[in-house]
């Protein structure tokens, strides 16, 4: 099956600038997560899509970034604007349950450097 | 407060040597235990979890909920293995992981 596909692959951008990454889950998984990677740390979550809604974006910087999944398909991750300290690779990942297990399969990420 | 410890950023070894990575968590519940690896232009993908215990390409991890730890381990190293290792915990209803900082595992021919 198709893994998880995430655009662009790299981006370059300015401070206080605005950008924008796509996020295509697996098809047919319900659950999406955004996790922001900063060089040297895990992955940390940003927030958390059940179908269209938002099941947890408690460490999202709500005043500079958003995310939305209109359709219950595919997101997009929003910084505006955006900070140095904001670069970071940018993570997404779906998941399906079966079986009471629950296993989270991720795209290739966006790396974001803001200059 | 949640938390997956990964004490050593770097573990290099020699091809057919054992390898033990550290992970140790805190949470105030029965979480679920997973290690995740990154091989080298590839991405992250799930290696194994506690409650299925199994056996991934010759690795294994055991629970020690005394010890809060869930360490991973193979007998005989090889140079595939070679990689980005994270412990990953979840927890409570809505099943987001919590990453380590993750361990580079060297090895060396």
């Amino acid at each position: 099956e198709a893994g998880v596909a995430q655009s662009p692959r790299y981006k370059i951008i300015e401070k206080r600038q605005s950008v924008a990454f796509w996020c295509n889950p697996i098809s047919g998984h319900a659950t999406l997560y955004w996790y922001q990677q900063i060089l040297g740390q895990g992955p940390k979550l940003l927030i958390q899509f059940q179908n269209n809604g938002v099941v947890d974006d408690s460490q999202l910087p709500k005043d500079r970034f958003s995310a939305e999944r209109l359709k219950g398909v595919d997101s997009t991750l929003k910084i505006q604007p955006a900070k140095l300290e904001d670069s970071a690779v940018y993570l997404c990942a779906s998941s399906f349950r079966t079986n009471f297990q629950e296993t989270q399969y991720f795209g290739p990420g966006t790396r974001l450097l803001v200059l | 407060a949640q938390r997956v410890t990964q004490p050593e950023k770097l573990l290099s070894v020699f091809k057919g040597a054992p390898v033990e990575l550290k992970c140790n968590y805190s949470y105030s519940g029965s979480p679920e235990l997973f290690w995740y690896v990154q091989y080298s232009r590839q991405r992250l993908q799930l290696l194994l979890r506690h409650i299925s215990r199994e056996s991934i390409k010759g690795f294994t991890a055991d629970l020690n909920k005394g010890e809060t730890s869930f360490h991973l381990k193979k007998p005989f190293a090889q140079e595939e293995d070679s990689a980005m290792y994270y412990c990953a915990l979840t927890g409570g209803a809505t099943n987001k992981l919590i990453f380590g900082t993750g361990t580079l595992l060297a090895v060396q021919p």
